[in-house]
């Protein structure tokens, strides 16, 4: 067990619907990620947060957004989904965002999308 | 962009032999390089990790090693067990003007009793 928490752990919705992804970092940790998984393709980086601020930006689209709340966790909003937004959708956290932190993975989202 | 090469797609090793995989990056700037195990349908583990200051690095039947100058890094497992078997990611911390990691496309270890 990381320490990092995420739920739900399945989500199934429709084309054209919202949902959002939550996750709770290890505790101690500022920085917050999230990685988009698809079957059987490697991890795309999203979005990272430090301490509430974004700090970098990778291949987000703009369908969807991402905030750090005060207390640290972080949501991920889609909207308009797709089918091909049917992805496993990690969150990972690390203490400090530096360069050269360790990232701890969470368990993962599977969202569905029909 | 910055990018990274990981080959090769798909290993197969009988039980007891030696497994390599292998990373290539392009930001030269990069200086921290993990490498993750993921079994199917689960989270991302860290199994090792190597900073550029150092060239190898080693956790029992796990080592790591980095050429800065050729910007590769490879993982090498030894005395490979069935339990071994997943998808191997590495990834290089990416630091110009952001700081993101960029995940190489796995590989995926298959260890043959």
């Amino acid at each position: 067990d990381s320490g990092v928490t995420q739920t739900p752990k399945h989500l199934i919705t429709a084309t054209g619907q919202r949902v959002t992804l939550r996750c709770s970092p290890r505790s101690g940790d500022l920085s917050v990620y999230w990685y988009q998984q698809s079957l059987d393709q490697g991890l795309q980086f999203l979005i990272q947060y430090y301490n509430g601020e974004e700090r970098a930006k990778g291949n987000i689209l703009e369908r969807f957004s991402a905030q750090q709340f005060p207390d640290l966790h972080s949501e991920l909003n889609l909207s308009s989904l797709e089918l091909g937004d049917s992805a496993l959708y990690f969150c990972a956290s690390s203490p400090q965002g530096a360069e050269t932190d360790t990232q701890y993975f969470g368990p993962g989202t599977r969202l569905t999308v029909l | 962009g910055e990018n990274v090469e990981q080959h090769p797609s798909t290993l197969s090793v009988q039980e007891g032999d030696s497994a390599v995989i292998k990373c290539t990056y392009s930001d030269s700037a990069s200086n921290y390089f993990p490498w993750y195990k993921q079994e199917l349908g689960k989270r991302p583990q860290l199994i090792i990790d190597i900073r550029s200051n150092v060239g190898e690095k080693k956790d029992q039947r796990i080592a790591v090693t980095l050429n800065k100058t050729a910007k590769h890094f490879s993982l090498h497992i030894t005395e490979t067990q069935p339990e071994d078997s997943a998808v191997y990611f590495c990834a290089a911390r990416h630091t110009s003007g952001t700081y993101k990691y960029i995940f190489g496309t796995g590989t995926r270890l298959k260890v043959l009793a």
